[in-house]
């Protein structure tokens, strides 16, 4: 089983509409959760940081976290073309205090005019 | 401006050939980390280095070599060694060892082997 599994898309949606992207992740004590965008040849960027059950909400990006399902999710709403990219889900090393990061395999996005 | 500098952005060697990354930063970062990144898939670590001087292996360390003697610097070596060596490489750092903080990334380096 991978330790973060991300469905790899493409998800299409059309301008204006809500993309939905989701992420679960098998280490249940992990603690810190983040989205990444990235554009095609270029490196990740951070779009979103959560860290307790619920909402956390930045503009246009909403990020929800499930502990008890293990399960993080991005929402992008009034999505633009400018949003097509791939987003990556990540999740920190889980036991022990080590910092390292764990990657999905991402998801990519295309938002149709 | 402050940020994590890579180069080259891309680089070519010959199979058989030792080539070195290099990474910089000026965050004042503790932690630094080096992935891998191919195409279609999501980023696996390579190494990582809490503290100068000090470094762990990540998930597919073989044919890599690092280094960390200053707090600044951690460059990545891609030996002969390594079977598969073509590949987008992105070097990041934090500013805590701890869990909370999110990494930043430099603009990679890209690396084919012929």
């Amino acid at each position: 089983q991978k330790e973060v599994e991300q469905n790899s898309g493409p998800l299409s949606v059309p301008e204006g509409a809500i993309a939905s992207l989701n992420c679960t992740y098998s280490d249940r004590v992990s603690q810190s959760f983040f989205w990444y965008r990235q554009y095609s040849g270029k490196s990740p960027e951070l779009i979103m940081s959560i860290y307790s059950n619920g909402d956390k909400e930045d503009g246009r990006f909403t990020a929800q976290l499930n502990k008890a399902s293990q399960y993080v999710s991005l929402l992008i709403r009034d999505s633009q073309p400018s949003d097509s990219a791939t987003y990556l889900c990540a999740v920190n090393g889980g036991s022990g205090n080590t910092g390292k990061l764990i990657f999905g395999q991402g998801t990519t996005l295309q938002v149709k005019p | 401006d402050g940020g994590i500098t890579q180069s080259p952005k891309y680089l070519f060697r010959k199979e058989g050939q030792n080539v070195t990354l290099s990474c910089e930063q000026n965050l004042n970062h503790d932690a630094m980390y080096w992935y891998r990144q191919d195409p279609g898939q999501g980023l696996r670590l390579i190494y990582y280095s809490q503290i100068v001087n000090d470094f762990q292996k990540g998930d597919i360390a073989e044919g890599y070599s690092v280094s960390r003697e200053k707090k600044e610097s951690f460059p990545l070596t891609v030996t002969s060694a390594q079977k598969n060596p073509t590949a987008f490489y992105l070097c990041a750092s934090k500013q805590a060892r701890g869990a909370d903080s999110p990494l930043h990334f430099g603009n990679g380096t890209r690396l084919t082997v012929t």
